[in-house]
């Protein structure tokens, strides 16, 4: 069954330091790995893309690592600030087949950053 | 820049009344989709629409239906509201079609509640 399973479910962090987050996947065949921030209230936007080839993707203070032998993905966030506070969701697209386009989501990481 | 515009904002519905969610994006984007987010669940696919004159359904179309008359327009319609069907609803639409797995530009979302 294809599924992306992601942890922890809750972060609480204090601001100015690091965290990372874990997305893993049984989705295949893989296409795509996207990593999406949604403020509370909001509608999900895109942080980052990995397909089958990259190791290590950075947007700012976002660093984005995927491996795609153990079905693993990390999201990194370094210094955070109040404004990180939000859901991550992980979603990664179907290669192939039945699965061609077809995205599975997350059920997403809520993170707090406390001042 | 606009990108996708979602109406009503949040809506208190009685069971069994008739609701349409409406949807516009200025973005000219192929697909477009409908998705329900509920606590613990993640999003979850309702319909999409690879392009004006075509729809197809998602994971949970069930109870929902909806029309792509135009590249801009995706409304979708619960003929007749159910309990379960209080969620918050997210219009999307991406550059490619379905099959593309593509990067999802979200609206700021739709909170329905049927009483």
């Amino acid at each position: 069954k294809n599924q992306v399973e992601q942890s922890p479910q809750s972060l609480i962090i204090l601001e100015g330091k690091n965290c990372t987050l874990q997305c893993n996947y049984t989705v295949s065949p893989f296409s795509n790995l996207r990593w999406y921030k949604q403020d509370t209230g909001r509608g999900p936007v895109s942080l980052t893309i990995m397909t089958f080839s990259e190791n290590t993707k950075s947007n700012g203070r976002y660093t984005a690592t995927l491996d795609a032998d153990t079905k693993q993905s990390s999201l990194h966030i370094t210094a955070s600030q109040l404004s990180d506070s939000a859901s991550y969701i992980c979603v990664v697209a179907g290669g192939r087949g039945s699965t061609l386009g077809r995205l599975y989501f997350g059920r997403g990481t809520q993170l707090t950053v406390w001042p | 820049i606009a990108g996708i515009t979602q109406a009503p904002t949040s809506q208190i519905l009685a069971a069994g009344r008739r609701m349409t969610l409406r949807c516009t994006q200025d973005m000219r984007h192929n697909a477009m989709y409908w998705y329900r987010q509920d606590l613990g669940l993640g999003l979850r696919l309702i319909h999409y629409s690879n392009t004006a004159g075509t729809t197809g359904k998602g994971e949970v179309p069930d109870g929902y239906s909806v029309s792509r008359a135009n590249t801009d327009d995706f409304p979708l319609t619960l003929a007749s509201a159910v309990p379960s069907q209080t969620s918050v609803y997210f219009c999307a639409s991406s550059p490619g079609t379905y099959s593309v797995g593509g990067e999802l530009f979200f609206g700021e979302g739709s909170r329905l509640t049927v009483l």
